[in-house]
């Protein structure tokens, strides 16, 4: 079966550290990446996404995505953290060509930036 | 624009009674979809649609009606509430292609008792 897994429930991080948040996919094929970011009582935000080319993706607020085919991982960094990170962070894929529109998502990691 | 917009906010259901979820968008996107976010499940996929009159099933349909009449509205149904459909729910939308950014609405909170 196809998935996405987020290994962390919770990740902790300093504020000014850097911060990553780990995302392994078990799809067939070369999917499209996405991170997605929820605040509180909202509806989830894009953060970026992973089409093709450069496997280094840069999205808003500073954040940035690594692809790694070999290791099938889309992880989330950002330099340097901020409290205003604090939110809950979730990866998605789709499979491409697969004609369809079934997204599928991780669990999801909460991010807890500490002053 | 307004974006993707959801009503209710808040509902509170009991066991056996039907009710409707409304999302609409105002981007003239073609695709539209629904999603339940549970603890600990992330987001799963109910029902989704590419297209006025156009429906599919997604990962948990079951207990769910969708349609799809106009571009801009796409409802979801409950036929018959259960405790287990306590959730809360997006509704999102899409341009037109897979790779494209998804769009979500603020979110439903139900409770079925």
């Amino acid at each position: 079966a196809q998935s996405v897994a987020q290994p962390e429930d919770q990740v902790n991080v300093a504020e000014g550290n850097p911060l990553t948040v780990k995302c392994t996919y078990s799809v067939s094929g070369n999917p499209y990446l996405f991170w997605y970011v929820q605040y509180p009582n909202r509806g989830l935000q894009f953060l970026l996404k992973y089409i093709t080319g450069d496997n280094l993706v840069k999205g808003s607020y500073g954040f940035e995505a690594e692809f790694n085919k070999s290791q099938t991982s889309f992880h989330l960094k950002k330099p340097s953290a901020l409290v205003s990170d604090s939110a809950l962070y979730f990866c998605a894929v789709i499979p491409r060509g697969s004609g369809t529109y079934k997204y599928i998502f991780g669990t999801g990691t909460r991010l807890k930036v500490l002053a | 624009n307004a974006g993707v917009t959801q009503t209710p906010k808040f509902q509170v259901l009991k066991t056996g009674q039907s009710m409707t979820l409304q999302c609409a968008q105002d981007m003239n996107h073609e695709y539209m979809s629904w999603y339940r976010q549970d603890p600990g499940m992330g987001l799963r996929l109910i029902h989704y649609s590419v297209g006025a009159g156009i429906t599919d099933q997604g990962e948990v349909p079951n207990g769910y009606n969708v349609s799809r009449s106009t571009t801009e509205d796409f409802p979801l149904r409950l036929l018959s509430a259960a405790p287990s459909q306590t959730s809360v729910y997006f509704c999102a939308s899409t341009p037109g292609r897979v790779y494209e950014t998804q769009y979500f609405g603020p979110g439903t909170r139900l409770l079925v008792l």
